[in-house]
């Protein structure tokens, strides 16, 4: 089954303490993204990924980092996380068509 | 400022009939709308899309139209089915350069009555 999977999809977690939200899909995409969803704001792309080794900033990349070393894997990686970073966040990837989106990762920094 | 907006935060429509869902953007470069489907605890669902060189798409019980000049675009679901009720998203697509980005609407909350 064509899938995007997301790991953790709950997260509690305190401030400062870096952590790493795991993104894979099975398509063979070459794009992949991250988006964060609040309320009011709707989703806002934090980082993507063109192909392997090609990563670039997107609308809000302040306090993330996205490392893209294998076509299937796109890791989120919050080295402070801070309490503004609480969110809902999802992993996409597409080929030339329609994103595919993970289920969701729900993150609170207290 | 939101380039892509759903002015309807909610929308309530009994079995049967027909569900419109409206969208409006004010950026010209768009080139590609979408529409995703979305029900609580998971991820946003593709369900149609539309060319900006169309005016139309349809797929089964899902219509898009697209008004280039109105700089509007609407989802019409016909007939309307309680599975139906979710979050539909409106997305536009910005090919600037290598980032196939997605602008997203707040959402249109679609409860369908039996």
């Amino acid at each position: 089954e064509a899938q995007v999977t997301q790991n953790p999809r709950y997260l509690i977690t305190v401030t400062g303490k870096k952590l790493t939200v795991t993104c894979s899909q099975n398509m063979n995409h070459e794009y992949m993204s991250w988006y964060r969803q609040d309320p009011g704001l709707g989703l806002r792309q934090i980082y993507y990924s063109m192909n392997v080794e090609v990563t670039d900033k997107g609308d809000v990349p302040e306090g993330y980092k996205v490392s893209r070393k294998e076509k299937r894997n796109f890791p989120l990686i919050l080295e402070s996380p801070s309490p503004n970073q609480t969110s809902l966040y999802f992993c996409a990837s597409s080929g030339w068509g329609e994103q595919f989106f993970g289920p969701g990762t729900r993150l609170t920094v207290l | 400022d939101q380039q892509v907006k759903q002015n309807s935060p909610s929308l309530s429509v009994q079995e049967g009939r027909i569900s419109i869902l409206n969208c409006d953007y004010t950026n010209s470069m768009f080139d590609y709308f979408l529409w995703y489907k979305k029900y609580p605890a998971e991820g946003p669902t593709f369900l149609i899309s539309i060319s900006s060189i169309k005016d139309k798409n349809e797929d089964g019980r899902f219509t898009v139209f697209l008004n280039k000049s109105a700089k509007h675009l609407s989802l019409h679901i016909v007939p309307s089915q309680p599975g139906d009720s979710a979050v539909y998203f409106c997305a536009a697509r910005v090919n600037a350069g290598n980032n196939r980005k997605l602008i997203w609407g707040l959402g249109t909350s679609l409860a369908v009555n039996p």
